[in-house]
């Protein structure tokens, strides 16, 4: 059965610090890899990443996939408050002509002024 | 433009009832999924439409759930009768290109609760 596992589960930091959120996975068909932030209700996406080594970076997020280790971080430097969310990774899997997202628990950060 | 939007945000019901979701995706989206995430697990797949077709319903858990997509437009998800186990959020996301080639888009959910 195909799995994400995130770690860790939850994590508080103080506003400033860096934080780097894992995810690894076991699947079959890999197609791509997605990380998602859920602030209160509906997840955004934030990365799809689809080849090792490349970084992806938005403002003070990155993120990078090693698809030989079969897992990924997001990085995030310098918090703020308003970074405090769910951070869920998915992974895409394709069975045949279909597509579907396996998901990990999620990463709960929460930061603190 | 309107993202995803689902109805109700949050229902109710007792064991044994019935309920049904629906779900509004982006305008122009052929691609519609359901996912369901209950307490303390991952969200979950549960099916995803191409236009009004189910393209793969291998998520759905048993037959107490109905979901239809007519005309290709929103889709309902009917839960009946609807059991304890069945609470947790169920979220529909929609995209314009199959595979993810493209983002999904998120709707924020329909929280059921089961008594």
């Amino acid at each position: 059965e195909d799995k994400v596992v995130q770690s860790p589960l939850s994590l508080v930091v103080h506003e400033g610090d860096t934080v780097t959120l894992n995810c690894s996975y076991e699947v079959t068909n890999f197609r791509s890899l997605l990380w998602y932030k859920q602030e209160k209700k509906a997840p955004t996406f934030l990365f799809m990443l689809t080849s090792s080594g490349i970084e992806k970076k938005s403002g003070r997020l990155s993120s990078i996939l090693d698809k030989k280790e079969l897992f990924s971080i997001l990085n995030i430097t310098a918090t703020q408050t308003g970074d405090s969310a769910i951070y869920l990774c998915a992974v895409e899997v394709r069975g045949g002509s279909n597509y579907k997202l396996t998901f990990g628990k999620g990463t709960l950060l929460t930061v603190n002024p | 433009e309107a993202g995803v939007t689902q109805f109700p945000s949050h229902s109710v019901i007792e064991k044994g009832q019935t309920v049904t979701l629906r779900c509004d995706p982006i305008s122009g989206h052929d691609n519609l999924y359901w996912y369901r995430r209950v307490m303390g697990k991952e969200i979950k797949f549960l099916l995803h439409f191409v236009k009004e077709s189910k393209q793969d319903e291998s998520g759905m858990p048993n037959n107490r759930f109905l979901a239809e997509r007519t005309g290709g437009t929103y889709s309902t998800l009917k839960v009946q009768p609807a059991e304890l186990e069945d609470s947790g959020v169920y979220f529909c996301a929609s995209s314009q290109d199959e595979g993810l080639t493209g983002e999904l888009f998120f709707g924020e959910g329909s929280r059921l609760t089961v008594l």
